[in-house]
């Protein structure tokens, strides 16, 4: 069966840049989740989706970050006016309920020149 | 693939032995516990959980112990492979909740 799809799985821009990033999750799941991970350090929570709504926004590490979710379905991750630090793997994860285990994708591998 | 967690804490052990990471955890609330797997540039895998209700719990060659006393949880591997060799995170949730707490990560690598 289909597991959680991110794309792209690699991205290269220039700073200053916007980028968009998308999460496809497994087909049922209401909650998602985004996810940064930087090389040498664990998961750091972004944003949680229930639905369509976005209880817990307390992740995201600034305003030029932001995220939504359409049809209860696939969740984009925006981030605008891209900065050196904001390099990272971003993981996207969906799972049955809040407090059931969450299936990760592979994530997307940004960099920023 | 892209290395995840360079600066980790490391257990390194032979092929065939039995493995053993610990990991604390920090809210006294948690009642849910999740153990993931994480090979270089794939995301984390679901291995094994455990609730607060139980102090031990097996998989198929892999055990995890929870000590609510201490706030302490453990994944024992049996039979380490080199197929095992991965970055392990145990995760911290409260039932009804959505919050998941992670761990820093402990990079298992296993010697042929």
């Amino acid at each position: 069966g289909a597991g959680v799809s991110q794309s792209p799985s690699n991205k290269v821009t220039e700073k200053g840049k916007d980028v968009e990033l998308r999460c496809d999750p497994i087909s049922g799941h209401t909650a998602l989740y985004w996810y940064r991970q930087s090389l040498g350090q664990g998961l750091e929570f972004l944003i949680y989706f229930q639905g369509n709504s976005a209880p817990d926004k307390s992740g995201l590490p600034s305003d030029r970050f932001s995220a939504e979710r359409t049809g209860g379905s696939v969740s984009t991750l925006t981030i605008q006016r891209t900065q050196q630090e904001d390099s990272a793997v971003y993981l996207c994860a969906s799972s049955s309920r809040g407090d059931q285990p969450q299936h990760f994708g592979d994530g997307t591998r940004l960099s920023i020149l | 693939g892209e290395s995840v967690g360079l600066h980790l804490p490391t257990l390194s052990v032979q092929e065939g032995d039995n493995s053993i990471i610990n990991c604390a955890y920090s809210n006294s609330a948690s009642d849910y516990f999740i153990w993931y797997k994480q090979e270089s540039g794939k995301g984390p895998q679901f291995i094994i959980d455990i609730r607060s209700n139980m102090d031990k719990r097996q998989g198929q060659r892999v055990t995890v112990l929870l000590n609510k006393t201490v706030k302490h949880l453990s994944l024992q591997i049996a039979a380490t492979q080199p197929g095992d060799s991965a970055v392990y995170f145990c995760a911290e949730m409260v039932t009804g909740g959505f919050k998941t707490i992670f761990g820093a990560g402990t990079r298992l690598f296993v010697k042929a």
